[in-house]
């Protein structure tokens, strides 16, 4: 039943590891998303996906890829892990109301994924 | 590029007492969406509510209302009767509503912490 679901929800690893983080969607929205959220509460986005294609990369390091193998998925891959990429990373998805305008406002989020590098 | 600026990084109020939290955002486009989420220890983000701009009226959601002010760029959210569980972060959000732009993620304030005293 849940709508957006993120695995796994809390994460400890060493620097220089590589790691994953999934996000699956069953509400057959189009575009999917990947915000952070740092040690301040502060939230940005990282990267917008739709329909599988990338279409925002805030400036992150490109150690961090993000993945979209269908429209239900969006992973996120982080190499060389650094004490600074602790933080909480939290999918989102959205359905776009198209060119015709139709009115599509809200983002679902995931519970987040609590990212420890030790 | 659009701002939100959340100026009271904690509020407090007495429970059954109504707060008012404060927001203002920056942006050169006239159709977008407002919104105010709340963020409790669970971490889930939470919509409160949501505000369209091209819409006058004020949002209201059972205890919670919006002072949507467009010209001035504010848009404040107030909590009537405050309870116990109202207790969290509260984000002020902006996204554009520009259907050429597709879907277009959140950008979000710092954030003001409420706390609730009983």
């Amino acid at each position: 039943d849940t709508a957006v679901s993120q695995t796994p929800k809390y994460l400890v690893t060493q620097m220089g590891n590589d790691k994953s983080i999934k996000c699956e969607q069953n509400l057959g929205h189009d575009t999917m998303y990947w915000y952070k959220q740092d040690s301040k509460k502060f939230l940005k986005i990282m990267f917008s996906y739709n329909n599988k294609e990338l279409i925002i990369n805030e400036t992150v390091p490109n150690r961090f890829s993000p993945k979209s193998p269908d429209k239900a998925h969006l992973n996120l891959h982080i190499n060389s892990l650094e004490l600074g990429d602790s933080a909480v990373y939290f999918c989102a998805s959205s359905q776009w109301g198209g060119l015709a305008g139709v009115r599509a406002w809200e983002q679902y989020f995931g519970p987040g994924t609590r990212l420890t590098v030790t | 590029a659009q701002t939100v600026t959340q100026s009271q990084p904690e509020m407090s109020v007495q429970e059954a007492e109504t707060v008012t939290l404060s927001c203002t955002y920056d942006t050169s486009e006239s159709d977008y969406y407002l919104f105010w989420y709340k963020q409790p220890p669970s971490r889930q983000m939470i919509l409160v509510i949501r505000q369209e701009a091209y819409k006058q009226q004020n949002a209201t959601e059972n205890r919670f209302s919006v002072n949507f002010q467009k010209a001035a760029k504010s848009f404040s959210l107030k909590i009537s009767d405050s309870q116990l569980g109202d207790a969290a972060m509260y984000f002020c959000a902006y996204r554009s509503a520009n259907k050429n732009k597709g879907n277009t993620p959140l950008v979000f304030g710092k954030g003001t912490r409420l706390s609730v005293i009983a």
